[in-house]
């Protein structure tokens, strides 16, 4: 059974940083593209970033280019997200989700229960 | 960035109703398109990708068609548990983006 449980969540300050993890389970972790969406209090979903099944290949969205870094370690099934000059609107639940394919991120088959992120002082 | 937009952002219907959501691109995104449902406190979950190809073990009742730049996704009869929250998404270019969603209620 497939199995993505996200940590690392909480409360921070504007200008904070904070790191989180998605530790996977029940598939072969590195022959699949991994993304991280995010969802805002009562909003629609944003992908954030995604990176390939060799880490090799890494993709963000304009919102948190140059502020957040994604990357795994496939040897330990786990997907990391370290997010840096947090702001206010970047509060939200930060879902971790698993693609169908190896290369780029395109359709996403799986996903955590998600964990919240707030950004506030 | 490719935009998303979806219609309608809500809807309400009787059990059994067939319903339709849209979903247009903002430029030929051609079948790369996926349809995701999301109940109240759940995280989404894949219901139709490329298109028109239905994730496995996902009731037949769910539907999508369409390419280019418009889409249809639909229920063909409306089941009390299909209420949720359903979202579009295209991976023609990154940034991979998604549409406003359309929320579903019981009539």
């Amino acid at each position: 059974e497939v199995q993505l449980v996200e940590s690392g969540g909480g409360s921070v300050q504007p200008g904070g940083t904070l790191r989180l993890s998605c530790a996977a389970s029940g598939f072969t972790f590195s022959s699949y593209a991994m993304s991280w969406v995010r969802q805002a209090p009562g909003k629609g979903l944003e992908w954030v970033s995604g990176i390939s099944g060799s880490a090799g290949s890494t993709y963000y969205a304009d919102s948190v280019k140059g502020r957040f870094s994604i990357s795994r370690e496939n040897s330990k099934n786990t997907l990391y997200l370290q997010m840096n000059s947090l702001r206010a609107d970047d509060t939200a639940v930060y879902y971790c989700a698993k693609d169908i394919i190896l290369l780029v991120p395109s359709a996403m088959d799986y996903w955590g229960q998600g964990t919240l992120v707030t950004v506030s002082s | 960035d490719i935009q998303m937009t979806q219609s309608p952002s809500s809807l309400s219907a009787s059990v059994g109703d067939r319903v339709t959501i849209t979903c247009q691109a903002s430029q030929d995104i051609s079948n790369f398109l996926n349809w995701y449902q999301q109940k109240p406190g759940k995280a989404p979950k894949l219901l139709i990708y490329d298109a028109s190809n239905l994730e496995t073990g996902v009731p037949s009742r769910f539907s999508g068609s369409g390419s280019g730049t418009d889409f249809t996704f639909t229920i063909s009869s409306l089941q009390p548990e299909d209420i949720a929250t359903y979202y579009c998404q295209q991976y023609d270019n990154l940034p991979l983006t998604f549409g406003g969603g359309t929320k579903v209620e019981i009539k």
